[in-house]
């Protein structure tokens, strides 16, 4: 079974300042690892992915994430805050890959200020 | 590439009626594609995964006979909620898999259901 920890249901950032947004993950297989960013009323877009390989991944608009195994975590990472970042975004596992099913985080409301 | 719709966007009904409400991947086959609920201001909870010429696969908790899936061809699956009350209120959002082995679901622009 998996699991997906969020912390912090509510961030909110300078524009311009660095984005962190925590995620931490349980599985008993090697797991698949996700963030999607949802705007209000839509669904939800793919930021970025982790399957094997390099544990740094890169995704849209300026995202990224390290995959840190000792440490069972999954962190989103943005250098610089631009308003239109400011969304919902959910942590999702799954185990033996996203094409089977994703088990998703509470999510973090983002919040730019200027 | 990887377009998945919903139909309709939103949708109103009234307690005791049922609804369909469509998920199509507009340009690639999914043979399998997942429905979700969202509640406000919460995550996404699976309910079921719709699978093309077979019976859907419902998570535990979820009233299979009230939740209608039909993944009658490889663009198209529905959900029809039966016999709507107010507590189905709710953001239904589907995802379709991308072909060939792939990890990757792409999700449709959700629908929101309200029962009166």
């Amino acid at each position: 079974a998996q699991s997906v920890t969020q912390l912090g249901s509510h961030v909110s950032v300078s524009e311009g300042a660095l984005v962190l947004l925590r995620c931490n993950y349980s599985s008993s297989v090697p797991p698949y690892l996700f963030w999607y960013v949802q705007y209000p009323n839509q669904g939800l877009q793919l930021l970025l992915k982790y399957t094997t390989g390099a544990t740094l991944v890169k995704g849209i608009n300026g995202f990224e994430a390290e995959f840190k195994k000792s440490e069972t975590s999954f962190h989103l990472t943005k250098p610089s805050a631009h308003m239109s970042d400011a969304a919902e975004y959910f942590c999702a596992v799954s185990a033996g890959g996203g094409g089977n099913k994703l088990t998703f985080g509470t999510g973090t409301q983002l919040k730019v200020e200027l | 590439g990887a377009v998945v719709s919903q139909h309709p966007s939103w949708v109103i009904c009234k307690s005791g009626t049922s609804v369909k409400i469509e998920c199509r991947s507009l340009d690639f086959q999914a043979t399998t594609m997942f429905w979700y609920r969202q509640f406000p201001k919460q995550s996404l909870m699976l309910m079921a995964t719709s699978n093309e010429g077979s019976k859907a696969t419902y998570e535990q908790g979820v009233e299979k006979d009230k939740f209608l899936i039909n993944h009658a061809s490889l663009t198209l699956s529905t959900l029809t909620v039966t016999s709507a009350h107010p507590e189905d209120s709710s953001f239904y959002i589907c995802s379709a898999r991308w072909p060939g082995g792939s990890y990757e679901q792409y999700f449709g622009p959700g629908t929101r259901l309200t029962v009166t």
